[in-house]
């Protein structure tokens, strides 16, 4: 089975906080990806990569960056965090066809 | 830009009805589309897969069709049990899977006992 684990399940940090958010994939993936899920919003794509050390903005990259430094790891890092950043964080990998999620990670920025 | 649309929002039936979920995307040109499960405060689980080339997909009591050329997807759940309350999440993938998926808001599902 396709595991994809992530760093934290619940994180609560301040605002101004550099925080950092960890996935690992087991099934030698060559796509990684991050969303965010808010209440009415949906999902929607922060940033992806589909290489190591290569990273795209998804639809709302502002207030991100992220690292792929090895095939299995991808971060999401929020440099400065604030309060509207407040949000359940998704990780997902896949080859071609299909994606695979992680258990997700619930922030929240006070 | 490609939107997802799932009706209904929210849906309450009596165990053991059959039912079905909807699915609507505005661009045809999909690589292909993927039904999740999402049970609360955690990660999708994903139920189905369906190549653009392809009209349904079945597993077990699931079974999920596609109509690309109208921008459609169905999921039918036979004989609906309390376990399968859950949101439901269809997402379509426009690059072949190395792009990231565009989701709908989902189907909020709840299985009276």
């Amino acid at each position: 089975d396709v595991k994809v684990t992530q760093s934290s399940r619940y994180l609560v940090k301040r605002t101004g906080e550099k925080v950092f958010l960890e996935c690992v994939q087991d099934m030698d993936h060559e796509n990684m990806f991050w969303y965010r899920q808010d209440p009415g919003l949906g999902l929607r794509l922060i940033y992806f990569s589909y290489d190591v050390k290569m990273k795209e903005k998804g639809d709302i990259p502002e207030g991100y960056s992220v690292s792929r430094e090895k095939k299995e790891r991808f971060s999401l890092i929020l440099e400065s965090a604030s309060t509207n950043q407040t949000s359940m964080y998704l990780c997902a990998s896949g080859a071609w066809n299909e994606q695979f999620f992680g258990p997700g990670t619930r922030l929240t920025v006070l | 830009k490609q939107e997802v649309t799932q009706i209904p929002a929210a849906l309450s039936v009596p165990e053991g009805e059959n039912l079905v979920l909807n699915c609507s995307f505005t661009d045809s040109a999909i690589y292909n589309l993927q039904w999740f499960r999402q049970d609360p405060g955690k990660g999708l689980t994903s139920l189905l897969l369906i190549q653009s080339s392809q009209r349904e997909q079945t597993s077990g009591r699931l079974n999920a069709s596609l109509d690309k050329s109208s921008g459609r997807s169905t999921l039918y759940i036979a004989a609906s049990q309390p376990g399968d309350s859950a949101t439901y999440l269809c997402a379509v993938s426009v690059g072949g899977g190395a792009d990231g998926l565009t989701f709908g808001k989902g189907t909020h599902l709840i299985i009276q006992p």
